[in-house]
């Protein structure tokens, strides 16, 4: 079974730097995806970034970035010029591309806070 | 843009109750999805649908049913409350397994007392 691994329960960040997210995960398969979700205190999930796991190049969505390390199993979320709106518990999350049935396997998740 | 939407947002049950979790989405998801969030302990699937008349277990699925009859709903049930079910719950739907994004539910928050 896959497992996803958040070591850091929480971190904090000066306005305006940058942040980097650690998550690990461990999987027998070669193909399949990886995510970052955030949950702001209004509890709803979002969608941060995304990886697939068969390309090399990082994913990158304005501000946000992944370090992704495949040999490592790493899958790290690097923020840049923080913000106060990025406070947010965020979670990183696995899920196979085999099959069709493939379920998301979250971590514990990281409580980000960001201090003015 | 409704999305997925989830009913009812707050919740107290007395332990012995039971009650039903409604969760409708708007997108023509075929996949469907229960997850609870408890302090700590990120989310737990507990079961999932592929599409109309499918279900299955995921994580931790006892004490909870579920049905799909219709692609757009997916009720998740609770049956003889326990303390232990107090959590919060999220319903997500993905268009597709694998790549599929899920798209949440905003949650709801049931207390067993």
């Amino acid at each position: 079974a896959q497992t996803v691994t958040q070591s850091q329960p929480e971190m904090s960040v000066q306005e305006a730097e940058t942040v980097t997210l650690s998550c690990t995960y461990d999987t027998s398969e070669s193909d399949y995806y990886l995510f970052w979700y955030k949950q702001p205190p209004s509890r709803q999930m979002i969608l941060v970034i995304r990886q697939e796991a068969y390309k090399q190049q990082n994913a990158t969505e304005n501000r946000f970035s992944v370090n992704f390390q495949k040999a490592a199993k790493s899958f790290s979320l690097k923020i840049s010029d923080s913000q106060l709106g990025d406070a947010a518990m965020y979670f990183c999350a696995y899920r196979s591309a085999r099959g069709a049935n493939s379920k998301l396997t979250f971590g514990k998740g990281i409580t980000l806070s960001v201090r003015p | 843009n409704a999305g997925v939407t989830q009913t009812p947002k707050f919740r107290i049950l007395k332990i012995g109750q039971s009650m039903t979790l409604q969760c409708t989405q708007d997108m023509n998801h075929n996949y469907m999805y229960w997850y609870r969030q408890d302090p700590g302990m990120g989310l737990k699937l507990i079961y999932y649908s592929v599409g109309a008349g499918i279900t299955d277990k995921g994580e931790v699925p006892n004490g909870y049913n579920v049905s799909r009859s219709t692609t757009e709903d997916f009720p998740l049930r609770l049956e003889l409350a326990a303390p232990s079910q107090t959590s919060v719950y999220f319903c997500a739907s993905s268009r597709t397994g694998g790549t599929g994004e899920l798209f949440f539910g905003e949650g709801s928050r049931l207390t067993v007392l």
